[in-house]
């Protein structure tokens, strides 16, 4: 258990809607990261959080944001979804904010499984 | 632009029968090679971290090598629970903030 929480852990939504996931990261973890892991593509970096502000963006679609709470936890939020969008969506955390000074690896939650139908 | 390159794709193994997987890198600004377990339905498992070039780690029937351009896990004397999909990333630092660039992984699977 890397005590990165993702809920819910399968999705089923039909194109055009909205939906919410929601991460926890592992208590002490001040940095939230979100990815898009689909079969042809691996895991892809969408977006990262510290403490609350926006760190770093990935190959983030206009069509998708997140935000992280003051209690760390994290949302991200696809809208208008299209069929491209089914994939697995994975929530990492990490100590610091990354960088050169951050020695700690990314712990990954087990995802949810998003499929637009 | 950034690339991570795994191979084999798949391997298949005797229990018993050691092999290496090997994870080729190009990137700019690396601070670090991950390895990565995932299981079926699960997220990755971190395994190891390697800064520097000729840095080895090992756990249990793992052990991880770092060259300047490629990495290689090697694993010996395998077992059937070593079955997994073996994702390697590099870390890019880039402005005080990191991202990770993910190779697509090698499934292996170990038959008893």
């Amino acid at each position: 258990d890397s005590g990165v929480t993702q809920t819910p852990k399968h999705l089923i939504t039909a194109t055009g809607q909205r939906v919410t996931l929601r991460c926890s990261p592992r208590s002490g973890d001040l940095s939230v990261y979100w990815y898009q892991q689909s079969l042809d593509q691996g895991l892809q970096f969408l977006i990262q959080y510290y403490n609350g502000e926006e760190r770093a963006k990935g190959n983030i679609l206009e069509r998708f944001s997140a935000q992280q709470f003051p209690d760390l936890h994290s949302e991200l939020n696809l809208s208008s979804l299209e069929l491209g969008d089914s994939a697995l969506y994975f929530c990492a955390s990490s100590v610091g904010p990354g960088g050169s000074l951050s020695n700690q690896p990314q712990h990954f939650g087990d995802g949810t499984r998003l499929s637009i139908l | 632009e950034d690339q991570v390159t795994q191979s084999p794709e798949a391997l298949r193994l005797q229990e018993g029968e050691s092999s290496s997987l090997n994870c080729s890198y190009t990137v700019s600004g690396l601070r670090g090679l991950f390895w990565y377990r995932q299981d079926p339905g699960k997220g990755p498992e971190f395994l190891f971290t390697l800064y520097s070039a000729g840095e080895e780690k090992e756990k249990e029937r793992l052990k991880a090598t770092l060259t300047k351009k490629e990495s290689f896990l090697h694993i010996t004397a395998p077992k059937p629970e070593d079955s997994a999909t073996y994702l390697c990333a590099v870390r890019r630092v880039q402005g005080g903030s990191e991202k990770l660039v993910f190779g697509k992984g090698t499934k292996l699977t170990v038959n008893p």
